[in-house]
């Protein structure tokens, strides 16, 4: 079954531990990105990448890192999770200009 | 900077109605354009892609159109479900970013 999956589902976790989201696809897609959503604001794009060692910021990367080492995998790292982090994280994949497949989501609290 | 609006931001009908949900967006040098559906507490699924030099898309009880250069689209949901609650997002594409719009939250009642 073709997906993306992330995991955890769900973190709480506390300011300054480091954490990753993991993102994996089996699509063979090129394109990787996050996003995180939040009341009032909608879905914003964290990172996004065109393909392997390729990676590039969105509208609001601070905070966050991402590599893609390999075309399956775009974990999302957060180095020093702080509250402001808190969010619902999403990750997206699909071939270049074509149909964007999500991942169920990650809720993140960070306390 | 593209900007993406959707109206209206709330939409409540009864079963069986034929119902129009609005996205425009301010740059229309845009790859393509993306309807999708979001459920509460989960992910996206993409509805209906159209692509620059389209004009619309079906699937269904849905039907997509695109205006580029009036900065428009919108979906169609023809005889609308109860099913069909949900929150209704559309994005655009463009030189490598994808921005989404606020989205239309449906609720469709017996």
């Amino acid at each position: 079954e073709a997906q993306v999956t992330q995991n955890p589902r769900y973190l709480i976790t506390v300011t300054g531990k480091k954490l990753t989201v993991t993102c994996s696809q089996n699509m063979n897609h090129e394109y990787m990105s996050w996003y995180r959503q939040d009341p009032g604001l909608g879905l914003r794009q964290i990172y996004y990448s065109m393909n392997v060692e390729v990676t590039d910021k969105g509208d609001v990367p601070e905070g966050y890192k991402v590599s893609r080492k390999e075309k399956r995998n775009f974990p999302l790292i957060l180095e020093s999770p702080s509250p402001n982090q808190t969010s619902l994280y999403f990750c997206a994949s699909s071939l270049i200009l074509g149909e964007l497949f999500f991942g169920e989501g990650s809720r993140l609290t960070v306390l | 900077k593209q900007e993406v609006t959707q109206i209206p931001a709330a939409l409540s009908v009864p079963e069986g109605e034929n119902l129009v949900l609005n996205c425009s967006f301010t740059d229309s040098a845009i790859y393509n354009l993306q309807w999708f559906r979001q459920d509460p507490g989960k992910g996206l699924t993409s509805l209906l892609l159209i692509q620059s030099s389209q004009r619309e898309q079906t699937s269904g009880r849905l039907n997509a159109s695109l205006d580029k250069s009036s900065g428009r689209s919108t979906l169609y949901i023809a005889a609308s479900q109860p099913g069909d609650s949900a929150t209704y997002l559309c994005a655009s594409e463009s030189t490598d970013k994808l921005i989404f719009g606020t989205g239309t939250r449906l609720q469709v009642f017996p």
